[in-house]
């Protein structure tokens, strides 16, 4: 199975600033997965993100909005813009490494916009 | 997509109880999974199971493909096991993963 590595474990940030939320994987894979969880809800998938190709983002999310970088095979950013308190949310990343272990996720970013 | 409906939404037992967890899908299981959400937010995984029975320790899962449904079970609850529990799977098209849809989850709650 694949461990990732995601960074920041939270953070606090004002309205209309910008947070890049890290992933990094133990292994090479070819897609990783962005996924936003809003208060008391469950998970919903914001963008795919492929190495050397523009991310493919979710019905009711925006580049303009999630911008994903995938420079290399074991790397991802997503960033969060022009944050409102409506932002606030845990974003997670995930791999899918295959039998017999599936999807792995990120421990998280809990994010909070005031 | 895929459609994935979990039941029942909240559980509320005594520490030393069991449980049934399910989970329906609306469309053909790929890539089946369970997990935990522990109270910091961190998803546990806890099986992989398109098909068939799984076990480990109190927890088992067993997923009837053919009918699209799968069932977690916790035997003799402990307050560690409270959280809460999803069921996601992924609608793969043969171009490569297609990232998981999650059921709503089951909130579940172990009174000492």
């Amino acid at each position: 199975s694949a461990v990732i590595s995601q960074k920041p474990s939270r953070d606090i940030c004002q309205r209309g600033t910008s947070l890049t939320i890290q992933c990094q994987v133990d292994s090479q894979v070819t897609m990783m997965f962005w996924y936003r969880q809003q208060p008391g809800q469950s998970l919903t998938l914001i963008a795919t993100a492929n190495q050397g190709s523009e991310a493919t983002y979710e019905s009711g999310f925006v580049i303009d909005k999630f911008p994903i970088s995938r420079p290399n095979l074991t790397f991802s950013t997503l960033t969060v813009s022009n944050m409102s308190p409506e932002d606030s949310s845990i974003y997670l990343c995930s791999v899918e490494v295959g039998q017999p272990y599936g999807y792995t996720f990120g421990s998280g970013t809990r994010l909070t916009v005031v | 997509g895929i459609q994935v409906e979990q039941s029942p939404p909240d559980l509320i037992l005594q520490e030393g109880a069991n449980s049934t967890l399910r989970c329906n899908f609306s469309d053909s299981v790929n890539n089946l999974q369970w997990f935990h959400q522990n109270p910091w937010g961190q998803l546990i995984n806890l099986f992989y199971i398109p098909s068939g029975t799984k076990q480990n320790g109190r927890l088992s899962a067993t997923t009837v493909a053919t009918e699209r449904y799968s069932l977690l079970y916790i035997s003799s609850s402990q307050t560690t096991d409270s959280g809460v529990y999803f069921c996601a799977d992924d609608s793969y098209s043969g171009g490569g993963a297609d990232g998981l849809t999650f059921g709503k989850g089951t909130h579940l709650i172990i009174q000492p």
